[in-house]
């Protein structure tokens, strides 16, 4: 089955700081690529996505780019904030075209 | 809008004691629903997805089961918990085709 790499697996930068975190897949069939932000005890939500048809997207500060050939694609937070610290999740889609195979997750904390 | 529903928010349940746990979406009709389990500290797990009612798929063999009553209704059970099913249990949900969840607020099991 299609497999997720993340890293790193946690992420320490100052505010203000920038912060990238990279992953790679597997599946030359994946066509969509999201981001989710998880905060303690709550349920993950997307941040941002990005497609097969497209190498980068941005959001404000949020950045997401995506390069097929290497099969990797990152997330990039500009001017980082103590609210952005979280954990960060990495999805592609499966050959199914249905169900999300996720990365481990980047723990980011962000320090005044 | 779309909202997603689940409960219980904890439960703390005894070894061999049987396990409901429901979720519900409102706002859409023929979503694709998902079970996703998260142990402490680690990635997310596909366990369940469903197409449509009574349409299930297992990603992992274990002693858990699901069932789609309802065209948003989405249930994970167990008739004999293990230690190992503590955990934190999210459902999502999406559109049908590729694309990104909305999950759950999640439920924190812990089997005593």
């Amino acid at each position: 089955g299609e497999n997720v790499e993340q890293h790193p697996s946690t992420l320490s930068v100052q505010e203000g700081d920038s912060a990238v975190i990279k992953c790679t897949y597997s599946d030359s069939a994946s066509n969509y690529f999201p981001w989710y932000k998880q905060e303690l005890g709550k349920g993950p939500q997307l941040i941002i996505d990005i497609r097969s048809n497209v190498g980068e997207k941005k959001d404000q500060r949020i950045a997401v780019t995506l390069n097929k050939t290497a099969k990797h694609f990152s997330l990039h937070i500009t001017e980082t904030q103590p609210e952005d610290s979280a954990v960060y999740f990495c999805a592609s889609n499966s050959n199914s075209g249905y169900a999300l195979n996720f990365g481990k997750g980047t723990s980011l904390l962000v320090t005044p | 809008s779309q909202t997603i529903h689940q409960w219980p928010a904890t439960l703390v349940q005894p070894v061999g004691s049987p396990l409901s746990l429901e979720c519900t979406v409102e706002g859409t009709s023929n979503p694709n629903l998902y079970w996703y389990r998260q142990a402490a500290g680690r990635g997310l797990q596909l366990l369940f997805y469903s197409v449509g009612i009574g349409q299930i798929s297992s990603e992992v063999p274990q002693n858990l089961s699901a069932s789609r009553p309802q065209d948003r209704q989405f249930i994970l059970s167990s008739k004999k918990l293990l230690l190992s099913d503590s955990g934190f249990y999210l459902c999502a949900w999406s559109d049908q085709g590729a694309g990104g969840y909305t999950f759950g607020s999640g439920t924190r099991l812990t089997v005593v």
